[in-house]
């Protein structure tokens, strides 16, 4: 079965530390796999995709092929970083519908 | 620049009334989307429609129905609504690639 896993729904951390938001999915074949962000009182927006391998404000996601996982992670959270983080995948069919986690909320404080 | 618009923004609805929700694109996409999000339950997906002229089923259709009306306009009907039906619903398009472009929501209450 295709599905996305978040196990933390709330993830709250100081200001400076390090994050980690976890991701894990099953899926039989090569998937693309996406973090997507929304802020408050704002609409979900594309944070990142692995197949950039690109850095985004700071937080950067690699793909772990054995272990099926996209950890998200930022060296050194803001209080601007605090928002709700959805993983999702992509089969790669021509539909490209995706498969959401339930969401990890980041609070970062002061 | 509005990319995807969806209206209305709120709605209140009684058990057994039927209301359309409407999203427009302004990106040429090919692809549109319908979730709805609920707490802890992330994004489902209700129905797509890959291109003009074609709609599926998505994770979860029962009790919508979906009408593709052209490139840019892809609208999701409840025709009769249930308190299960309360949700915040999300419209969102795709063009060439994978990634999905999402409206402001629409914030659905079934008394």
């Amino acid at each position: 079965a295709q599905r996305v896993t978040q196990p933390e729904k709330l993830l709250s951390v100081f200001k400076g530390a390090p994050v980690e938001l976890k991701c894990n999915y099953s899926y039989s074949g090569s998937p693309e796999l996406f973090w997507y962000v929304q802020y408050s009182r704002q609409r979900l927006q594309l944070l990142l995709r692995h197949i950039s391998r690109e850095s985004i404000k700071g937080f950067t996601a690699d793909l772990n092929k054995g272990e099926t996982s996209f950890h998200l992670k930022k060296p050194f959270a803001q209080e601007e970083d605090s928002a709700m983080y959805y993983c999702a995948l992509s089969g790669m069919d021509s539909s490209y519908k995706l498969i959401f986690g339930s969401g990890t909320r980041l609070l970062v404080r002061p | 620049n509005a990319g995807v618009t969806q209206t209305p923004k709120f709605q209140v609805l009684k058990t057994g009334q039927s209301m359309t929700l409407q999203c427009a694109q302004d990106m040429n996409h090919n692809s549109m989307y319908w979730y709805r999000q609920d707490p802890g339950m992330g994004l489902r997906l209700i129905y797509y429609s890959a291109s003009e002229g074609t709609t599926d089923k998505g994770e979860v259709p029962n009790g919508y129905n979906v009408s593709r009306l052209n490139k840019r306009e892809f609208s999701l009907r409840l025709e009769s609504a249930a308190p299960s039906q309360t949700s915040v619903y999300f419209c969102a398009s795709s063009g060439s690639g994978t990634t999905q472009y999402f409206g402001a929501g629409t914030r659905l209450s079934v008394l």
